[in-house]
């Protein structure tokens, strides 16, 4: 069964760093890409950032560009992002979520992050 | 990187028909058949309902449907249940190497 665990998520102050896990099972993650998604409380799904296969080729919102990082082992089945700077308006739950050809499934069942002082 | 537009809320009673709209332009929504629909339960994941404008996921019930129409696609349910109320997400690839969502919908079945 097709499985993603996000992980990592916590209350941060801003200007901090932090990183997220998402581990995988049940498939062959090297063969996939993946996404980042956010939803900030009460709000819409936000695109965050996406990991492409085979080349590993990144891309990233305007709103986390040149602050977020997504990268991958494929050793140990695992996507992470790195948040820098992090501000209050990054508040939110993360998802990840595999990349299907232009569509995302499934999805990971979100890990909070919460920025504040 | 603009929001897709959707209604805020749709709702219908059980057994009708509801239709909701995601907006976006030419480079996203217009420009492939890429745009995706997803089911989030209330605090719960996003799931996928839809991709490629209008195929179903293996779970979802023939009641639900996708098309599109120059630069707005739409998510049909027909015979609405209770079951159906949550809020729903419409995505589009841009083209660029990102994605775009649409800001949400939520459906209430009265």
């Amino acid at each position: 069964q097709v499985h993603l665990v996000e992980s990592g998520g916590g209350v941060v102050q801003p200007g901090t760093s932090l990183r997220l896990s998402c581990a995988a099972s049940g498939f062959t993650f090297s063969s996939y890409g993946f996404h980042w998604v956010r939803q900030a409380p009460g709000k819409g799904l936000e695109w965050v950032a996406v990991i492409w296969f085979p080349g590993g080729n990144k891309y990233y919102a305007d709103s986390v560009k040149g602050r977020f990082t997504v990268s991958r082992d494929n050793s140990k089945n695992t996507l992470y992002l790195q948040m820098n700077n992090l501000r209050a308006e990054d508040t939110a739950v993360f998802f990840c979520a595999r990349k299907d050809t232009l569509f995302l499934d499934p999805w990971g069942q979100g890990t909070l992050v919460t920025v504040s002082s | 990187q603009s929001a897709l537009t959707q209604p805020a809320s749709v709702s219908g009673s059980p057994g009708q028909s509801i239709t909701i709209s995601c907006t976006g332009i030419s480079s996203d929504v217009g420009g492939s058949n890429s745009v995706s629909w997803y089911q989030q339960p209330p605090g719960k994941a996003p799931k996928l309902l839809i991709f490629d404008v209008n195929t179903r996921a293996s779970w979802v019930s023939y009641r639900f449907s996708g098309s599109k129409s120059g630069n707005t696609a739409s998510l049909t349910i027909s015979g609405l249940q209770a079951e159906d109320e949550a809020d729903y997400y419409c995505s589009s690839y841009t083209g660029s190497s990102t994605w775009v969502f649409g800001g949400g919908t939520k459906v209430t079945v009265l």
